[in-house]
């Protein structure tokens, strides 16, 4: 079964400055995708950033990259030059994927840690 | 845009009432999801759907039930609420067509069990 951590329930940041939000995953699978979702308050969740699990080369979306550690299994995002309506919940859900050659029926289910919220302080 | 729509943001109802949560989206994805959300456990798969009439159980199905009669349209469905089914309910959405699988949230529905 695959499993993600998010072991920091809280961070907060300056406005302008860097956070580093972590994540960490199980899994026995060789082929999966790992996301970041935002979700801010009373709004949708929507995504940020995804990775693929054969790519080596980290992921990146403007201000947002993720730092990928596949030994580790480790999928931590950094927020550079951090703005208000960064403020939210982040989660970092897990995708496998072999099971769509296998016949399974993944479907995209995601895997979901327990999420950070994140406070920008201006 | 990929719309994913909820019947309602807020909803309060009595303990042993039958609750229906509607959701559609507009963009033709063959997979819905519902989850449900707590502080502290992250979102939680209540059931899902790969295609009309087709529904599989998630990590905590008991207690919930799902009707997807059309591809846009997929409910759930609280048979006898109870006050541990107060809870943030999220819908989404996805395809093969689409990247990765990307998953398309509604807005939410926050229900509260008396």
């Amino acid at each position: 079964a695959q499993t993600v951590t998010q072991s920091q329930p809280e961070m907060s940041v300056q406005e302008a400055e860097t956070v580093t939000l972590s994540c960490t995953y199980d899994t026995s699978e060789s082929d999966y995708y790992l996301f970041w979702y935002k979700q801010p308050p009373s709004r949708q969740m929507i995504l940020v950033i995804r990775q693929e699990a054969y790519k080596q080369q980290n992921a990146t979306e403007n201000r947002f990259s993720v730092n990928f550690q596949k030994a580790a299994k480790s999928f931590s995002l950094k927020i550079s030059d951090s703005q208000l309506g960064d403020a939210a919940m982040y989660f970092c859900p897990q995708r496998w994927y072999s099971g769509l050659f296998n016949g399974g029926t993944s479907y995209g289910k995601l895997t979901f840690g327990q999420g950070t919220i994140l406070t920008v302080h201006p | 845009d990929v719309k994913v729509t909820q019947s309602s943001r807020y909803l309060v109802k009595r303990t042993g009432e039958k609750v229906f949560l509607e959701c559609v989206q507009d963009m033709d994805h063959e997979n819905m999801f519902w989850y449900r959300q707590d502080p502290g456990l992250g979102l939680r798969l209540i059931y899902f759907s790969y295609d009309v009439k087709m529904k599989e159980k998630g990590d905590i199905p008991e207690g919930y039930s799902v009707s997807r009669e059309k591809k846009e349209r997929f409910s759930l469905i609280l048979e006898s609420a109870s006050t541990n089914q107060t809870s943030m309910y999220l819908c989404a959405s996805s395809s093969p067509g689409f990247s990765y699988y990307e998953q398309y949230f509604g807005p939410g529905t926050r229900l509260t069990v008396t």
